[in-house]
Formats: structure tokens, sequence, C-alpha cells
């Protein structure tokens, strides 16, 4: 699985959108980026996943650099309740995922 | 929406004493994971479960841990002889298929405190 890396922190404000980026440059052609969060010391929180094409949900969107070296998890309109700690992530399909420290995202009124 | 269930929320046992971790996972799923994170650092993967069997472990998961589901609905995580360093929160997971379009979901955990 690829190591991936994220910024400690980021700010922004209620309202505007959420961009978190992810490097995993040593990930694998059949590895998917995952994006999950944490709030709290809650259970992390499935967001989205994608391979190679950009995915949106009703959570979030994910972009994906076409040479998949790169990610961004685009939180469309932020609200308190987003503030959290984001994870990217990555799998191949194996049955587990390596969590790195993660972007503290606090979402300011 | 589906939840995992996770009891107890918080225990709290002495070194050296046997604890029980239990989770309910969703109905349908197949998979069935732990997960500890300890207090400030990065959550962990533990074990992961399916048809009745281990099908991964990391080195954390040692002969002091052990996984069951004894009925068709419980899934344990027990530790065999608690240590300080086994405090932590311990998640349980559980997904329908392996990399499900749906990811993973997480129960909310049980906060294990050894004294």
């Amino acid at each position: 699985d690829a190591k991936t890396t994220q910024p400690t922190s980021m700010d922004c404000a209620e309202g505007r959108a959420a961009n978190l980026p992810c490097n995993h440059s040593t990930i694998s052609g059949n590895e998917y980026v995952y994006w999950y969060r944490q709030i709290h010391s809650q259970g992390p929180q499935y967001i989205i996943h994608g391979l190679k094409n950009n995915e949106t949900n009703e959570m979030a969107s994910l972009i994906i650099t076409e040479d998949r070296k790169s990610s961004t998890l685009i939180l469309p309109h932020a609200t308190l309740r987003d503030t959290a700690v984001y994870y990217c992530t990555s799998t191949s399909g194996t049955y587990k995922y390596i969590f790195g420290t993660g972007t503290r995202l606090k979402v300011l009124a | 929406e589906p939840e995992v269930t996770q009891t107890p929320s918080h225990q709290v046992t002495q070194m050296g004493q046997e604890v029980i971790l239990r989770c309910v996972p969703i109905s349908n799923h197949l998979y069935f994971y732990w997960y500890r994170q300890i207090l400030g650092q990065k959550v962990e993967f533990l074990v992961s479960f399916y048809n009745n069997e281990i099908s991964e472990k990391s080195e954390i998961f040692d002969d002091q841990f052990s996984v069951e589901r004894p009925d068709g609905s419980n899934f344990t995580l027990k530790i065999r002889s608690t240590k300080l360093e086994d405090s932590a929160m311990y998640f349980c997971a559980s997904s329908e298929v392996l990399g499900a379009n749906y990811g993973y979901t997480f129960g909310s955990g049980t906060r294990l405190t050894v004294v």
C-alpha cells in the first residue's frame, strides 16, 4: 500500500470550499485512494474513494491527478460539523488501511 | 442508517486481567475488523476476519489477542492478560465486501483503560 503525506492542519471559513490535498506518489495501478475522517475520538467515517476518475457523492468530491500521484478532497460548503481529522489512505483490496496522521481541518465561524 | 455497535463504551480493567470487547457489525456485512488508537496517535490495524477465520493480522496482534464470532451477530476481541500499553480506543469495523464501494463502517469505539 502506498505511503501518503498530508498537511498537518488547515483552516477553512464556514460556507467556503475546503480543499484537502494528499500526496501518494508511490501508489500502484490497482490501489484505490480512500478518504476517511475522524471527529473527536469517534470511529473513522468513510467519505469517498476513487481509482482514476474524479468522484462525487453527497459528502464530497475527489479529484485525482492524471498521474495518480496526488488527490484532493473537496468539501464544497464546509460547516462547523466538518471540523475533524481527515485521512487519505490507499488499499489494493487487502484487508487493512494504513492511516497516517491526517490533516486536522478546523472550520471557522 | 445501519451502524456498527460496540460495547462497552468504556472499560477499566486491572493489569493482567482478561477483557472482551464486543461488537455487533452491520447484519449483511461479511468482513470484520479491529483497529486501535492509542491516545494522540494513529489509528492502527489489528486484525481482519472473514468466513470465520483471521484473514490478516498486524504485528500488534500477538498471542495475547484473539477474535471470535460466537454467533451470527457478535464479533469479539479478547485480550488475555492486559498490559498498561493496551490502553487505547478500540474500533470495530465491518464491510459488505472487500474494497466495498462504501468503504468500511466503523463503530464508535471502546475506550480501554488498563490500571
